[in-house]
């Protein structure tokens, strides 16, 4: 079975700070995905990465970044924490004509 | 970019009956996949089940079954004989065969099953 780790269920931060959320997939897939999940608005993509050192923005790249050094680990990056970015974060990996498999998801608390 | 459309914020079933979720989608594309997830509470989100588009046959998992009508671009979920732990987020995605790798939710049914 695939699996999709994610570095903390639980995480609260203040604003200000720099946030590091790490996601690590054990199927050798190339793609990998950082998603926002907020209630009514469903899954809204932040970034994705098709292959190591590769990336694309997603719907709602503003005030993240990410890193893809190796290809099991997709890194996503909040460079100065604000309170709007209080959310669910998911990641996923995918092979390339498959299915998404997901992550626990990381509930982000920014005050 | 394609749109995913989910028309039920909530929806409840009482346990044991058949209870039918909505989505339609928006593509110009001929080749694509659609899924159904399930996202539990406080837990992680599991593939419910998959269509290829290029296949007529509706797919089938157990209790879970869609219908897919590829002209309406309408793919429907239904849950017979429902139990509590089908209690849950359920979200509609869609992917293309052919070009891209994103994938595109929508806003998600919440499921509610009552004893």
């Amino acid at each position: 079975d695939v699996k999709v780790t994610q570095s903390s269920r639980y995480l609260v931060k203040r604003t200000g700070e720099k946030v590091f959320l790490e996601c690590v997939q054990d199927m050798d897939h190339e793609n990998m995905f950082w998603y926002r999940q907020d209630p009514g608005l469903g899954l809204r993509l932040i970034y994705f990465s098709y292959d190591v050192k590769m990336k694309e923005k997603g719907d709602i790249p503003e005030g993240y970044s990410v890193s893809r050094e190796k290809k099991e680990r997709f890194s996503l990056i909040l460079e100065s924490a604000s309170t709007n970015q209080t959310s669910m974060y998911l990641c996923a990996s995918t092979p390339p004509r498959g299915r998404q498999y997901f992550g626990p998801g990381t509930r982000l608390t920014v005050t | 970019a394609q749109t995913v459309t989910q028309s039920q914020p909530e929806m409840s079933v009482q346990e044991a009956e058949t209870v039918t979720l909505s989505c339609t989608y928006d593509t110009s594309e001929s080749d694509y996949y659609l899924f159904w997830y399930k996202q539990p509470p406080s837990r992680q989100m599991i593939l419910v089940i998959r269509q290829e588009a290029y296949k007529q046959q509706n797919a089938t998992e157990n209790r879970f079954s869609v219908n897919f009508q590829k002209a309406a671009k309408s793919f429907s979920l239904k849950i017979s004989d429902s139990q509590l732990g089908d209690a849950a987020m359920y979200f509609c995605a869609y992917r293309s065969a052919l070009s891209g790798n994103q994938f595109y939710f929508g806003t998600g049914t919440s499921l509610t099953v009552i004893p």
